[in-house]
Order: structure tokens, then sequence, then C-alpha cells
């Protein structure tokens, strides 16, 4: 069984910074692209952020762009999501997602981790 | 960004109906959609990619159709263990966004 173990979440006021982690195990996690994805309070899913096998390509959903960014350290495993200049609007349950393509192939999230959660408030 | 939107956002069924969620793009995504279900609480699962292939482990119950801008997920016979949410998902292009779900309740 593939698992994604999440650390990072809690309650951060507006403005701080806060630092999400997403390690695997048993998956070749050097091959696939990676993904964040949130869901705030009682509301649908939300696509953050993308990045490639190799970390040479990422992509954001405008309501993250210039706050959040998505990095990768092969050599651990291990994915991020630094977010930056939170804002209560970011309050959410956050999901690290791996994608079920090769290489450069970002098509569906087909691994998913067991989801942390953010509170951005004062 | 392409908008997708589902239809209904809730819905009430019997066990052994048919159900049916609909699925519209704002732009030809051609095939680029995926289907998700999310129990309360858990993380989301991959039912179907690419509209119409079946992930691997899931039911044959469960089906996808269409393409261009408008998308079909089917449960041919609901089961007690479907009640969930249902997200549609396009990949035509980032931003990826997903539908904004849909309740199967029984």
């Amino acid at each position: 069984q593939v698992q994604l173990v999440q650390s990072g979440g809690g309650v951060v006021q507006p403005g701080r910074s806060l630092r999400l982690s997403c390690v695997t195990s048993r998956f070749t996690f050097s091959s696939h692209g990676m993904h964040w994805v949130r869901q705030a309070p009682g509301r649908g899913l939300e696509w953050v952020a993308a990045i490639w096998y190799d970390g040479s390509n990422t992509y954001y959903a405008e309501s993250v762009r210039g706050r959040f960014t998505i990095s990768r350290d092969n050599s651990k495993d291990t994915l991020y999501l630094q977010m930056d200049s939170l804002r209560a609007e970011d309050t959410a349950v956050y999901y690290c997602a791996g994608d079920e393509g090769f290489g450069d192939l970002l098509f569906a999230m087909d691994v998913w981790g067991q989801g942390t959660t953010v509170i951005v408030s004062s | 960004d392409i908008l997708v939107t589902q239809s209904p956002s809730s819905l009430s069924a019997s066990v052994g109906d048919r159900v049916t969620i609909a699925c519209q793009a704002s732009q030809d995504i051609t095939n680029y959609l995926n289907w998700y279900q999310q129990k309360p609480g858990k993380a989301p699962k991959l039912l179907i990619y690419g509209a119409s292939n079946l992930e691997t482990g899931v039911p044959s119950r469960f089906s996808g159709s269409g393409s261009g801008t408008h998308f079909t997920l089917t449960i041919s016979s609901l089961r007690p263990e479907d009640i969930a949410t249902y997200y549609c998902q396009h990949y035509n292009d980032f931003p990826w966004t997903f539908g904004q779900g849909t309740k199967v309740e029984i």
C-alpha cells in the first residue's frame, strides 16, 4: 500500500508562514509529478499547485501564486508547500497527491496523503 | 481558466438505482477529465481518468463517458458504500479546476 504521510499543519496568524511536508513510502517518488489540493471547511476541492518529477517546472492556482511555493527533495522522497503571507481564506485541509503519470506527464492524482489542517486566525 | 460545472449539486437515490452525474466544461477539453469520490473526513479517491478509463481496483459499476465539453459519471447500481461526494476535474491545462461536487445520498 502506497502511503503519503503529511505533517506541518497548525494554527498561524494572518501574514505569517507555514511549511507543509509530505513523505512517501513504497512509491517511486522521483518518477512522478506531485500536487497539493486543499479543501476549505464545508467546501469543495481546490487544486493548489503541481510540480514535475524533477522539480524543473511548477504550476499554481491564481489564488496562491506569489505566496505559496511547491518544491521537492527527491533524495528524501519529500514534497513541500511553503506558504507565506497567509490569509484567513487559506484556512483548509491540505492534501498532497501523487500523479499517476511518469516523468513530465501530469494527468490524474491517484495517491493521496491523509490531509493536514491549516487554520489562519488571529 | 477553464470552469467545470457539475449537476446536480446533490441527489437522493435508492440502493440499486442507476445514478448519473453531469459535468460541463467551459471550453473543449477533449477527454482530459477525471472523476473522484470523497467520503466524509477522507481523502479523495480517483475513480475515472481520461473521461472513461476505470482506475485499477474501482468497481465496474462506475463508468464515465463524454468528450469535448459534456461528461457523465454513471453508477449502474447504487450501493450503500457509494454514499459520498463526487467531483469532476479537468487537466486540459493549468490551472486544473474541480467541479463544485455532487453529494449522493440514500
